[in-house]
């Protein structure tokens, strides 16, 4: 079974710049989720997708950040303008019921430096 | 809100020594409790997952215990080795939804 897949897995930007990640979950997984993982610290969820559907966004800095989930499978966060404060691991994770008893699956993150 | 604190941040133990990891939680009305191992430029391995039902979970040298009315896990490691050298986090989920609430992580360290 594949895992989940991360796209790019480096990207070194300017602030004020935008940037864009990808995440293809794994096959039948209904729930999607974006983790921020800053240096030292453990991940924060930014949103969470049920199907194509968000379940939370509460964490999400939404006047720069944005998620979507077309037809319920791939995803894609978007970072426009990228400030400082932005340079992170960003982990996508998936799970395959909206039940906390299933564990969640991560994908090997994209780091991304804004400078 | 919950919060979920590691102690320590970082241990560096000798090979073949047995060593706990510890993991506090402010809300103890929780689902369950995971245990991840994350590497270096890689994404988290779940290791264990404990049901709030339950006391304690095994897996090979691992055993995960859970003490819910004090809001404490511990994570114990038999005869730890140098592969067992990662970042140990925990999380906790804040509603059936899923949502994983993560500790700060303990960087463990196994020397030859």
């Amino acid at each position: 079974e594949a895992g989940v897949a991360q796209s790019p897995r480096y990207k070194i930007i300017e602030k004020r710049q935008s940037v864009a990640f990808w995440c293809n979950p794994i096959s039948g997984h209904a729930t999607l989720y974006w983790y921020q993982q800053i240096l030292g610290q453990g991940p924060k969820l930014l949103i969470q997708f049920q199907n194509n559907g968000v379940v939370d966004d509460s964490q999400l800095p939404k006047d720069r950040f944005s998620a979507e989930r077309l037809k319920g499978v791939d995803s894609t966060l978007k970072i426009q303008p990228a400030k400082l404060e932005d340079s992170a691991v960003y982990l996508c994770a998936s799970s395959p019921n909206r039940g906390s008893v299933k564990t969640q699956y991560f994908g090997p993150g994209t780091r991304l430096l804004v400078l | 809100k919950q919060e979920v604190t590691q102690i320590p941040a970082a241990l560096s133990v000798p090979e073949g020594e047995n060593l706990v990891l510890n993991c506090s939680f402010t809300d103890s009305a929780i689902y369950n409790l995971q245990w991840f191992r994350q590497d270096p430029g890689k994404g988290l391995t779940s290791l264990l997952l404990i049901q709030s039902s339950q006391r304690e979970q095994t897996s090979g040298r691992l055993n995960a215990s859970l003490d819910k009315s004090s809001g404490r896990s511990t994570l114990y490691i038999a005869a730890s080795q140098p592969g067992d050298s990662a970042t140990y986090l925990c999380a906790v989920p804040g509603t059936s939804y899923g949502k994983l609430t993560f500790g700060q992580g303990t960087i463990l360290t196994v020397h030859p």
